[in-house]
């Protein structure tokens, strides 16, 4: 079955640090990627996608993403991280095949940043 | 405008009991997602509606579970005999096409006592 996996489930930072969040993703066909984020108390939102083209594709807030498709990994990074970056980030998946573009998600990487 | 709106926010209910959980979408999204976000067991999609096609139920976990669409917009779930293994965070997903990006609600959550 398809799967993505995240490698940190908490991380801890202090402000200004870089920060890199692995994702990979078990499908051998064609796949869209993303990257959500729940801040406290808030609903998820999203932080950037990759649908084709440019495999180093840039979201809000400076994040950015790599889309590596020998390694199927779609890493999470932020050269310097605010506190207000402290939330819950997910990696998800949708499958190019059918219309259900169900996302398939990673279990989450908490995110602490210290002031 | 609107984001998908979600009612209610919180629900308490006793073991055995029915409960009904609605999803407002975005307005002009044919494509409808519901998900449940549990404790380790991260984010899981329940079921699909695509316009007025059939939807996709494989995602739901059990026959308590149903959920319609109606008019093409608003859904409502419906978990029938609750298990306490049914607390969760159940969300709700619209976009405007199946290919497009989803936009995900506040969320329900759902407390089995």
């Amino acid at each position: 079955a398809q799967s993505v996996s995240q490698h940190n489930h908490h991380v801890i930072l202090s402000e200004a640090a870089s920060l890199e969040l692995g994702c990979n993703y078990s499908y051998g066909g064609t796949v869209n990627l993303f990257w959500y984020v729940q801040y406290p108390g808030q609903h998820l939102q999203l932080l950037l996608k990759y649908f084709s083209g440019d495999p180093l594709v840039k979201g809000i807030k400076g994040f950015e993403a790599e889309f590596i498709k020998s390694k199927f990994s779609f890493n999470l990074r932020k050269p310097s991280v605010q506190w207000s970056d402290t939330a819950e980030y997910f990696c998800a998946v949708t499958l190019n095949a059918g219309n259900n573009r169900k996302l398939i998600w990673g279990l989450g990487t908490s995110l602490a940043v210290n002031p | 405008g609107a984001g998908v709106s979600q009612s209610p926010s919180n629900k308490v209910t006793e073991k055995g009991k029915d409960v009904e959980l609605r999803c407002d979408p975005i307005s002009g999204h044919t494509a409808l997602y519901w998900y449940r976000q549990s404790l380790g067991q991260g984010l899981e999609f329940l079921i699909y509606f695509q316009g007025n096609s059939a939807p996709d139920k494989s995602g739901l976990p059990s026959d308590r579970f149903s959920a319609e669409r109606t008019g093409g917009s608003v859904s409502t779930l419906t978990i029938q005999r609750t298990q306490q293994e049914d607390s969760a965070v159940y969300l709700c997903a619209s976009s405007g096409t199946s290919y497009n990006e989803q936009f995900f609600g506040p969320g329900t959550r759902l407390t089995v006592l």
